[in-house]
């Protein structure tokens, strides 16, 4: 397997422009989530999905940022419109639901930059 | 609120030596994961142990092992035998359920 694939890998951008993050998640597994990276807070939980089906989106920072997973096999972040703040490395992760001991598994991360 | 807390932003060690990195979290669960997660630079998250609150005896991965105190919710990572290759940051990870709440990380130093 491919494990979970993020696009794009680094992501520049001018403040108020839209960016989209994308991911496919590992094959099979039902959960997916999405985290940002900061040197201040860590891994954050942004958002998450059950069977495609947004659980606990009370991570999402703010109305600029929505996420969006149309099936089990593709997920979007999208941040519109985009501040410097926003600056961050951004993962997703998959899982299989109510496999509790299994871990989450991650993809490689965007990082993304405003400017 | 349930939250994880590594008090120790950053750590270093000898090589060949021994280092301890701690991790406590709030909880009101009774059944629960948590996990040790390793990012080195290409920022990959690699699982490095894990462990079942309901289990007592603390998991061991050869030269990992924790130090599972379910009563004071701590949960501290113990390297042996120090590797350049263990520098990287590492994230305690709390699991109740099927979500996953991470710490701030400690960024770990391997001295040669």
């Amino acid at each position: 397997d491919a494990g979970v694939i993020q696009s794009p890998r680094h992501e520049v951008t001018e403040m108020g422009q839209e960016v989209t993050l994308r991911c496919k998640p590992i094959s099979g597994h039902n959960s997916l989530f999405w985290y940002r990276q900061t040197m201040m807070r860590g891994l954050e939980l942004l958002i998450y999905f059950n069977n495609n089906v947004p659980i606990d989106d009370s991570g999402m920072p703010e109305d600029r940022f929505s996420a969006k997973m149309p099936n089990a096999s593709f997920s979007t972040l999208k941040i519109q419109p985009s501040e410097p703040r926003d600056s961050a490395v951004y993962f997703c992760a998959s899982r299989v639901q109510g496999a509790v001991r299994t871990e989450a598994f991650f993809g490689q991360g965007t990082r993304l930059t405003v400017v | 609120a349930q939250t994880v807390t590594q008090s120790q932003p950053e750590m270093s060690v000898q090589e060949a030596e021994t280092v301890t990195l701690s991790c406590t979290y709030d909880t009101s669960e009774s059944d629960y994961y948590l996990f040790w997660y390793k990012q080195p630079p290409s920022r990959q998250m690699i699982l490095v142990i894990r462990q079942e609150a309901y289990k007592q005896q603390n998991a061991t991965e050869n030269r990992f092992s924790v130090n599972f105190q379910k009563a004071a919710k701590s949960f501290s990572l113990k390297i042996s035998d120090s590797q350049l290759g263990d520098a990287a940051m590492y994230f305690c990870a709390y699991s109740p359920g099927n979500q996953f709440y991470f710490g701030t990380g400690t960024s770990l130093t391997v001295i040669p």
